[in-house]
């Protein structure tokens, strides 16, 4: 089946600072998400983005599909941003997680 | 927010005893999914809805049962729990097709002692 790689597994930064997050995926899929699950295990949504760029305030994502990765993009980071960060992608009705980054934002 | 619940929200159980988890969406969409949480793993399909009395299985469906009976219902059974089946368990919605937008619940913490 399709394999989902997410990296790095864990993300030490100062507030402040920017990040990327990569996921590659082995196959050709439907769609993509970006979820970040906060410190209470509420996963949230961020993009939906099988193709192209999305920005939504200090965060964007870019999926290039033809060569199977996307990037999260975090400016400016706060400690709210701390976390794990799941991609998520679906192919033939059925969906598949990466294993997560781990984000930690020290203040 | 997606309208979905589930419940309970933290139960604790023996091993061989039937679970029921319940998730309950309040806006009529089509496909709905369980998913199991473990470190180390992500998140991981249990099963899935694709309509009333239509589902099913994903990668972990081994020991869980599923049901749908009405759109805004999608129940995971354990008919017998075991310890490894100690988890978080979300349930999520999507409001279109298979490939549109997932949304998630708040989850349930799920201890088989």
């Amino acid at each position: 089946g399709i394999q989902v790689e997410q990296s790095p597994p864990d993300l030490i930064l100062q507030e402040g600072a920017n990040s990327t997050l990569r996921c590659n995926f082995s196959d050709s899929v439907n769609n993509l998400q970006w979820f970040h699950q906060n410190p209470w295990g509420q996963l949230i949504n961020l993009f939906y983005i099988p193709s192209g760029t999305k920005q939504n305030g200090r965060l964007s994502a870019t999926t290039v599909a033809t060569e199977r990765y996307s990037l999260l993009y975090i400016s400016s980071s706060q400690t709210t941003d701390s976390g794990v960060y799941f991609c998520a992608v679906n192919r033939d009705d059925k969906i598949i997680f990466g294993k997560g980054t781990r984000l930690h934002i020290l203040p | 927010d997606a309208g979905i619940t589930q419940s309970p929200r933290h139960k604790v159980t023996e091993t061989g005893t039937p679970v029921t988890l319940r998730c309950h969406q309040t806006e009529n969409h089509r496909y709905m999914y369980w998913y199991r949480q473990d470190p180390g793993h992500g998140l991981r399909l249990i099963h899935y809805s694709y309509g009333v009395k239509d589902t099913d299985k994903g990668e972990v469906s081994d020991g869980y049962s599923v049901s749908r009976s009405k759109t805004e219902d999608f129940l995971l059974t354990l008919e017998s729990a075991t310890s490894s089946q100690t988890s978080v368990y979300f349930c999520a919605i999507s409001r279109g097709l298979a490939d549109n937008e997932q949304f998630f619940g708040p989850g349930t913490r799920l201890t088989v002692l």
